[in-house]
């Protein structure tokens, strides 16, 4: 089974500061890779999938890279509303589709 | 715009049962993939359950193999998973979560809550 990690667990910024994430995979997984945003009391909601394709309606400050084991996810200029847990899921190999633990991106 | 909304979770004993349904609406149900994921409290997120647009292919986590059972009915727009042999480990928010395509979840419902406990 695939291992996804994610790091840092917890990410302290500034609101308009620049957020990137990382996510990593036990072993190569080439693009098939998505983010997801959970906020407190709320269901997950899709970010990016396909490494780098932003979902319906997300904001262009959201950007997605990376492949094979390395990726990442980048908010280039935080607002409020953007403090929350990030997820990874890679589904390359499935099932099962498996997650990352999460970051938390806190306000500093 | 797509709804999923989950029902029928509450509180069970060990060893007891629950069926969790989700109803769906604004998009064509019968097209789409489905899947539950859930989320043990304070926890990440776990995949449960997929089943295809036909309910012919279905898949489980080993963690519910053998106790878990998807299905769907496409004519009432309904997905289900019927839990048996419940255990304290599987206390979790269960979400209805469609698949987008290619084994990621790009809508889901808001969650129903299982409370496994004596």
């Amino acid at each position: 089974e695939i291992v996804m990690t994610q790091s840092p667990a917890t990410l302290s910024v500034s609101p308009g500061e620049r957020a990137t994430l990382s996510c990593r995979a036990s072993q190569s997984i080439a693009s098939n890779v998505a983010w997801y945003q959970q906020k407190p009391g709320q269901a997950p909601r899709l970010l990016i999938y396909d490494a780098s394709t932003r979902a319906t309606g997300i904001p262009a400050r959201f950007s997605g890279s990376g492949s094979e084991t390395v990726f990442s996810l980048t908010i280039s200029s935080l607002q409020s509303e953007d403090f929350a847990v990030y997820y990874c899921q890679q589904y390359n190999y499935w099932p099962p589709g498996t997650f990352g633990p999460g970051t938390k991106v806190d306000i500093k | 715009e797509v709804q999923l909304v989950e029902s029928g979770g509450g509180l069970v004993k060990p060893g007891g049962s629950l069926r969790l349904s989700c109803a769906a609406a604004g998009f064509t149900f019968r097209n789409h993939n489905m899947n539950w994921v859930r989320q043990a409290p304070g926890q990440g997120l776990e995949w449960v359950s997929f089943i295809d647009s036909y309910g012919s292919q279905i898949y489980y986590a080993d963690s519910v193999k053998g106790r878990f059972t998807i299905s769907r009915d496409n004519a009432k727009n309904s997905l289900h998973l019927q839990m048996n042999t419940l255990r304290a480990e599987d206390t979790a928010v269960y979400y209805c979560a469609r698949d987008g395509g290619n084994y990621y979840f790009d809508s889901w419902g808001q969650g129903t809550l299982v409370t496994v406990s004596s």
